[in-house]
């Protein structure tokens, strides 16, 4: 069974510039999760979908990260325009009941 | 203070040696707890999990929760270097759906 993948595994940007994160989960898993890294600090959690609803985004750090999930399938993080703290590792996890599966990560750099 | 504390180490061991990792948190509220190994560029991958005080053990690998002291462990025995990666407690509230994380801890056992 394949694990969560996400794609890109790396992107570098321009401060202001936009991009985008994918996210696909375990076939089958309703739960679909954003976390982030940034330098030096805590992995923490940004938001929390189940299905194509957002049921949790207390931890969007501001309003311009947007998320979506449409048709409850794999899921996208938007981040636009892009800061300079934006930077750091952006992890996508899925679970069906309490455990969560973690992906590779996307290491985003903002110049 | 924050909600979960980890000594983020290095910690160095001999090949053989048992490995102690330790979590401590804040909130009586937090009843999920797991850990996760992190090797470098890499997403976390489940170790283990449990909801209760007392020991779970699997293969080589131990996590003691005790609830009354708000302290958690994971042990290693028998540590190879396979085990070097940056381990990682993630706790969770009663009824919540997102995980807590500690920094981590970098271990590194050297043959």
């Amino acid at each position: 069974e394949a694990g969560v993948t996400q794609f890109p595994s790396h992107s570098v940007i321009e401060k202001g510039q936009t991009v985008t994160l994918r996210c696909d989960p375990i076939s089958g898993h309703d739960n679909l999760y954003w976390y982030r890294r940034v330098m030096g600090k805590e992995i923490k959690f940004l938001l929390h979908f189940v299905k194509e609803s957002k049921q949790d985004e207390s931890g969007m750090p501001n309003n311009r990260f947007l998320a979506e999930r449409t048709g409850g399938t794999y899921s996208t993080l938007k981040v636009q325009p892009a800061e300079l703290e934006d930077s750091g590792v952006y992890f996508c996890a899925s679970s069906q009941v309490d455990t969560q599966y973690f992906g590779p990560g996307t290491r985003l750099t903002v110049l | 203070q924050k909600e979960v504390e980890q000594d983020p180490g290095p910690l160095s061991v001999p090949e053989g040696a048992i490995v102690s990792l330790n979590c401590t948190y804040s909130n009586s509220a937090f009843q999920y707890f797991m850990w996760y190994r992190q090797y470098s560029r890499k997403g976390p991958e489940l170790l283990m999990y449990t909801y209760s005080s007392g020991n779970k053990e699997d293969g080589r690998f131990t996590a003691q929760v005790d609830k009354s002291s708000k302290y958690i462990s994971l042990f290693i025995r028998d540590s190879q270097p396979s085990d070097s990666a940056t381990y990682l407690c993630a706790i969770r509230r009663i009824g919540g759906q997102n995980f807590v994380f500690g920094p981590g801890t970098r271990l590194s056992v050297l043959p």
